[in-house]
């Protein structure tokens, strides 16, 4: 089966700019995530969805960031405006429900803001 | 609030070495706990996932223990190699639906 597809790959801002990500998950698997991995951390979760409502986005900073996911497959992450802070790699993930079929996460967009 | 640590941070070895790495996690209440390997530039793979009513799981070279009540878990990698030098994350998994990481554990199997 096909990945989780990201893209860009890699993105290269100034400071107060704007970006946007796209993800395609696994066909069929209800569940995305965004996840923002800063150097040398952990990946956090930043926005769930199950189709194409919100789960969970506790840790999203609603101020600047902010994701949909239109009919339930793809997704975008946009970032309005960047701070240097925001420099990361950002992951996709999805699931076909929940954990207990695992997770299968994208490559990636290495995002630098300068 | 649940919080992952992993140790060592990086660990340097000689090939065909067994080697261990520590993650432990403060809530023992979760669902799963997942290992993750992560290749620079690389997103994750999912290398083991243990349910909470299970003690181990292997695949090939690699073993993986859970122990809720120590709140602990261990990923044993037998027979080393220079193609398993990667970041190695844990991640346990409260509701079966949100994964909190560690660190990461950075492994240099040297050849």
């Amino acid at each position: 089966e096909a990945g989780v597809a990201q893209s860009p790959r890699y993105k290269i801002i100034e400071k107060r700019q704007s970006v946007a990500f796209w993800c395609n998950p696994i066909s069929g698997h209800a569940t995305l995530y965004w996840y923002q991995q800063i150097l040398g951390q952990g990946p956090k979760l930043l926005i769930q969805f199950q189709n194409n409502g919100v789960v969970d986005d506790s840790q999203l900073p609603k101020d600047r960031f902010s994701a949909e996911r239109l009919k339930g497959v793809d997704s975008t992450l946009k970032i309005q405006p960047a701070k240097l802070e925001d420099s990361a790699v950002y992951l996709c993930a999805s699931s076909l429900r929940t954990a207990t079929y695992g997770y299968t996460f994208g490559s990636g967009t290495r995002l630098t803001v300068v | 609030k649940q919080e992952v640590t992993q140790i060592p941070a990086a660990l340097s070895v000689p090939e065909g070495e067994n080697l261990v790495l520590n993650c432990s996690f403060t809530d023992s209440a979760i669902y799963n706990l997942q290992w993750f390997r992560q290749d620079p530039g690389k997103g994750l793979t999912s290398l083991l996932l243990i349910q909470s009513s299970q003690r181990e799981q292997t695949s090939g070279r690699l073993n993986a223990s859970l122990d809720k009540s120590s709140g602990r878990s261990t990923l044993y990698i037998a027979a080393s190699q220079p193609g398993d030098s990667a970041t190695y994350l844990c991640a346990a998994d409260k509701y079966g639906n949100k994964l909190v990481f560690g660190a990461g554990t950075i492994l240099r199997v040297k050849s």
